[in-house]
C-alpha cells in the first residue's frame, strides 16, 4: 500500500461520544499534518508533527486531542464534539516540516448529531 | 497578511476552452506556490507548483503564470476536458529550516467542464 491513508472514510458521533480518527503513510515521510476542510472555506491547518513531535497547534480547541506515535502514525482523538466540527478532515505528509509537496490522503467525513 | 484569495469561486468552461483560476496573496515571504486538484470523496492532489524566481510553468496543459510584483498567481487549464471537473485549490508557502511547512490555502474554485 503506498501513499496516505485515512481511516474511517466516514464517521457519525452524537456530541458526547470518544472517537478517534486514524492516518497511515507510507511514503517515508517525516512530517504530517491535520486540517480541516469545511464547505466553501479554505483548509485550516490544525496540528503539525515533525519526527513525532508537535511543532504547530493551530489554535485548536482541546476537545481535539492529536497523537504521534511515530512518523509513519498520526491520530486524532475526539470528545464532546459540538456540531459546527462536522467537516472533512484531511491527512498530510510531507519529507520534513518546511518542505514541499504535502501528499493528502482522501479523509475522513465527519458528522455530529 | 497570511490570506490566500482566490477566485471565481465557480466557473463553468465548455469542452475544449480555457480555464483560468487566479490567486492574490499579501505576504511576500511566501516563495513557494502549488495549485491542488481535488476531485469528489478525494483529497487535494498536488497538480503542479511554482517558485517565485520564474514567471511561467506548464506541464502539459496546465500552466501557472506567476507575476511578482502584482503578488498574483494564475491557473491556465488549456483545452479543458470533461475530466478537469473539480475543486482546484491555489496555496502559499514558506520554506526553510524551522519553518513549520504551513500551507496557506485559497478558498477554492469549483470547475465544471461541459462536454
Amino acid at each position: 500500500e503506498t501513499g496516505v491513508t485515512q481511516t474511517p472514510r466516514h464517521l457519525v458521533m452524537g456530541m458526547t461520544n470518544k472517537k478517534s480518527l486514524k492516518c497511515e503513510q507510507h511514503l517515508g515521510h517525516n512530517a504530517m499534518y491535520w486540517y480541516k476542510q469545511s464547505a466553501k472555506k479554505p483548509l485550516e491547518l490544525m496540528f503539525v508533527y515533525n519526527f513525532k513531535e508537535q511543532t504547530e497547534n493551530n489554535s485548536v480547541p482541546s476537545r481535539f486531542s492529536p497523537e504521534c506515535p511515530n512518523s509513519s502514525h498520526l491520530f486524532l482523538h475526539l470528545h464532546t464534539l459540538q456540531p459546527e466540527d462536522s467537516a472533512l478532515y484531511l491527512c498530510a505528509s510531507s519529507q520534513v516540516t518546511g518542505t514541499q509537496p504535502q501528499h493528502f490522503g482522501d479523509g475522513t467525513r465527519l458528522s455530529i448529531l | 497578511q497570511q490570506q490566500v484569495k482566490q477566485s471565481p469561486q465557480s466557473l463553468i468552461v465548455q469542452k475544449g476552452g480555457i480555464s483560468i483560476i487566479n490567486c492574490a496573496y499579501e505576504n511576500t515571504a511566501f516563495d513557494y506556490f502549488p495549485w491542488y486538484q481535488q476531485f469528489p470523496g478525494k483529497g487535494p492532489a498536488l497538480l503542479i507548483a511554482i517558485r517565485p524566481d520564474v514567471s511561467e510553468k506548464k506541464e502539459g496543459r496546465f500552466t501557472i503564470s506567476f507575476n511578482k510584483s502584482a503578488k498574483q498567481f494564475s491557473l491556465h487549464i488549456m483545452d479543458s476536458q470533461p475530466g478537469d471537473s473539480a475543486t482546484y485549490f491555489c496555496a502559499a508557502s514558506t520554506r526553510g529550516s524551522g519553518n513549520t511547512g504551513k500551507l496557506i490555502f485559497g478558498q477554492g474554485t469549483t470547475l465544471q467542464v461541459k462536454p
